[in-house]
């Protein structure tokens, strides 16, 4: 149980186009998800949190010009990325938060989404 | 505010050999602690929490953690390491009431044959 997807896996894309991906909890629903960059070799940072049915809430130094959240169901987020240029290039992932056993809610993680842009 | 401090980017051990992966954390409130693995282009995979219960956590493919408040550790170990543990390992805080997990800046665990 407790499985995210991503779709696509990777992606390539000209300059000044925009890409979306999508987070998707299979097996259960998620009030909440979240968004991760992480460059080549680093950390994960925390993009935004995600809350179906508002609107999403970024971290400090996140465009949310140009990363559009959309959580429009409790299965499924979406992350638009606008007008994407090269430094746009990096591996996002997303996690579905569900309440866990240990009574605190657990981040499932998807397997994440390579974009690179050309 | 919470960090989490992984000392060590890169950990080599010997097949058969003790894992120990460090983790300090800072955090103004009592913390949930997590260690993930990540293999290469794949998504986080949770490895143990602490939330507060035994502080001795134990969790999948033979891994577990000590909680140790007086050292803000919570580092991870494995008795004898295997080819197959060669991966990411990334250690995050997050707390009660605020889920946003905070993460550390990884350690790769390489496995010497």
């Amino acid at each position: 149980g407790a499985v995210v997807s991503q779709h696509p896996s990777w992606v390539i894309c000209k300059s000044g186009t925009s890409v979306k991906i999508e987070c998707r909890s299979l097996d259960f629903q998620a009030t909440t998800m979240f968004w991760y960059r992480q460059f080549p070799k680093q950390s994960l940072m925390l993009m935004a949190t995600s809350n179906e049915g508002s609107k999403a809430t970024y971290e400090q130094g996140v465009e949310k010009d140009k990363f559009l959240i959309n959580h429009a169901s409790l299965t499924l987020s979406t992350l638009t990325v606008t007008s994407a240029h090269p430094e746009d290039s990096s591996f996002y992932i997303c996690s579905a938060s569900t309440p866990g056993t240990s009574g605190i809610n657990e981040q499932f993680f998807g397997p994440g989404t390579r974009l690179t842009v050309l | 505010a919470q960090s989490v401090t992984q000392l060590g980017s890169h950990v080599s051990v010997s097949e058969g050999a003790l894992v120990l992966l460090r983790c300090n954390y800072s955090s103004s409130v009592p913390p949930y602690l997590f260690w993930y693995v990540q293999y290469p282009n794949q998504g986080l995979q949770l490895l143990l929490k602490y939330t507060s219960a035994a502080t001795l956590v134990k969790g999948i493919n033979g891994f577990e953690a000590e909680f140790k408040k007086s050292e803000t550790s919570f580092h991870l170990t494995k008795p004898s390491a295997h080819m197959s543990d060669a991966a990411e390992y990334f250690c995050a805080v997050s707390n009660f009431g605020n889920e946003k997990l905070t993460f550390g800046t990884g350690t790769r665990l390489t496995i010497i044959p």
